[in-house]
């Protein structure tokens, strides 16, 4: 089963500071993902990658960059957190195997902005 | 716009009822549907999944019936247990040979299933 690590799995963040949330596995996935969770919304992409090195913007990128230095490591980064970046981010990495294209989660970070 | 949908927002079944939760989606080149399922304060997990190229797919207690014709899906889940309570999502994406494959998440169904 594939293994995907957060950290860290919670973090008090204070307005307009920076906020990195570091993401890794160990299955040899080529792609990764990063989901924030917020009550009543479901999951929504933030960034995503399919190579180390390249990361491309998902469906909420804005005030979000992310960083994929190697195949294991995916990173998200907030650069200047506000309020409303409070929420749960999940990470998760994927392997497409015949029909199926499973996306196995992490933990979760929940993310608290003061 | 929310391109999938799911209804209802929370229900609540006896143990040993049937649950029915409702999915539908606009986007008419999604072709994938994975419903996964998340525990209190764990991480989503995929429960099942179909293709269009079946009305139907079954594991164990959880069935999904697949409507192309009117864009909509649902999650059957048989003689329920309590411990089948979880929030459900439904996705959907197109399925693309040999390339990303980009989910898009309903807002979920809460079950809760009393004993």
């Amino acid at each position: 089963e594939a293994a995907v690590t957060q950290s860290p799995r919670s973090k008090v963040a204070v307005t307009g500071g920076k906020v990195t949330l570091s993401c890794h596995q160990t299955n040899n996935h080529d792609y990764m993902y990063w989901y924030r969770q917020d009550t009543g919304h479901g999951l929504r992409l933030i960034h995503y990658s399919y190579v180390a090195d390249s990361t491309e913007k998902g469906d909420i990128p804005d005030g979000y960059k992310a960083s994929r230095p190697s195949q294991e490591n995916f990173s998200l980064i907030l650069e200047l957190a506000s309020l409303s970046q409070t929420a749960v981010y999940f990470c998760a990495s994927s392997d497409r195997t015949g029909d199926q294209d499973t996306q196995y989660f992490g933990p979760g970070t929940r993310l608290l902005v003061l | 716009q929310q391109q999938v949908r799911q209804s209802p927002q929370s229900l609540t079944v006896w143990e040993g009822e049937t649950a029915i939760l409702n999915c539908s989606y606009e986007d008419s080149t999604f072709d994938y549907f994975p419903w996964y399922w998340q525990f209190p304060r764990e991480s989503p997990a995929l429960l099942i999944a179909i293709r269009p190229v079946s009305n139907k797919k079954e594991d164990g207690r959880f069935t999904i019936f697949f409507n192309k014709r009117e864009k909509k899906l649902s999650l059957h889940i048989t003689d329920s247990q309590p411990g089948d309570s979880a929030t459900y999502f439904c996705a959907a994406s197109p399925m693309l040979s040999g390339s990303f494959n980009k989910l898009t998440f309903g807002a979920g169904t809460r079950l809760a299933v009393c004993p």
